[in-house]
């Protein structure tokens, strides 16, 4: 199974809003709505911040959005603040024979 | 409030087999709609499933390293484990043990434990 792909760096200056994307070359993200997104503070173990492409679950700022277009998943984060920087990971269901995939992740900067 | 934590030893040799725990507390591990898992961390990359499995015994591996892995639920102790035989340099990571959700839940990672790094060297 192939990894996605995720541009190793973002960064947004506060009150902007950035996207980050989550590409698969084929099958994975395209395929199913089982796209789920992770922050990771440094030292942290990571926290679901969006599952099934564009749920957010309870607790989760609603400044944090999630979309799918083709093979491509995308991450939202409107209006930055200080406590967004973090690395951002996206993953997707593979198949029932398969564990699942995650990409590179993406480590955002707010200037 | 579900805790998992993990246990084994911090440094392997290389061809040996690389064992760890993970104790779930606050809930019990024989639950129908939550598989139980292990992710690893590269120091300094991005996060690369390992495997899952159901307690009533159904796994899912990464097929990169299926051959290696094996991935076991114990129920009478709530608690799973990971083999992974063979270890290599490569196979040096931070070792999270994590509950995901099924596919009608929306099979995602909910829990994750604190990990514990792995180190592979003589």
């Amino acid at each position: 199974q192939s990894a996605l792909a995720q541009p190793a760096s973002v960064s947004g200056s506060p009150g902007q809003s950035i996207t980050i994307s989550c590409s698969a070359t084929s099958g994975d993200v395209g395929s199913f709505n089982l796209v789920s997104w992770y922050q990771q503070h440094p030292g942290k173990a990571p926290k679901v911040i969006i599952y099934e492409v564009s749920k957010r679950p309870s607790g989760v700022s609603n400044r944090f959005s999630g979309s799918k277009s083709g093979n491509t998943a995308s991450l939202t984060i409107s209006g930055l603040q200080a406590e967004d920087e973090a690395d951002y990971h996206c993953c997707s269901y593979a198949g029932s024979s398969a564990s699942g995939v995650f990409g590179g992740g993406t480590k955002l900067t707010v200037l | 409030q579900l805790q998992l934590q993990e246990s084994g030893p911090g440094l392997v040799k290389p061809s040996e087999t690389l064992s760890l725990t993970c104790t779930v507390s606050g809930d019990s591990i024989r639950r129908d709609s939550y598989c139980w898992g292990w992710i690893r961390q590269p120091p300094g990359k991005g996060l690369e499933w390992i495997g899952s499995s159901y307690y009533s015994g159904s796994t899912y591996y990464n097929p990169s390293l299926k051959s290696r892995a094996t991935i076991s639920v114990d129920t009478s102790k709530n608690q799973f484990s990971l083999k992974l035989r063979s270890v290599t340099a490569t196979d040096t990571a931070l070792y999270y043990c994590a509950r995901r959700t099924d596919y009608s839940s929306g099979w995602y990672v909910d829990n994750w434990g604190q990990g514990t790094l792995v180190t592979v060297s003589s």
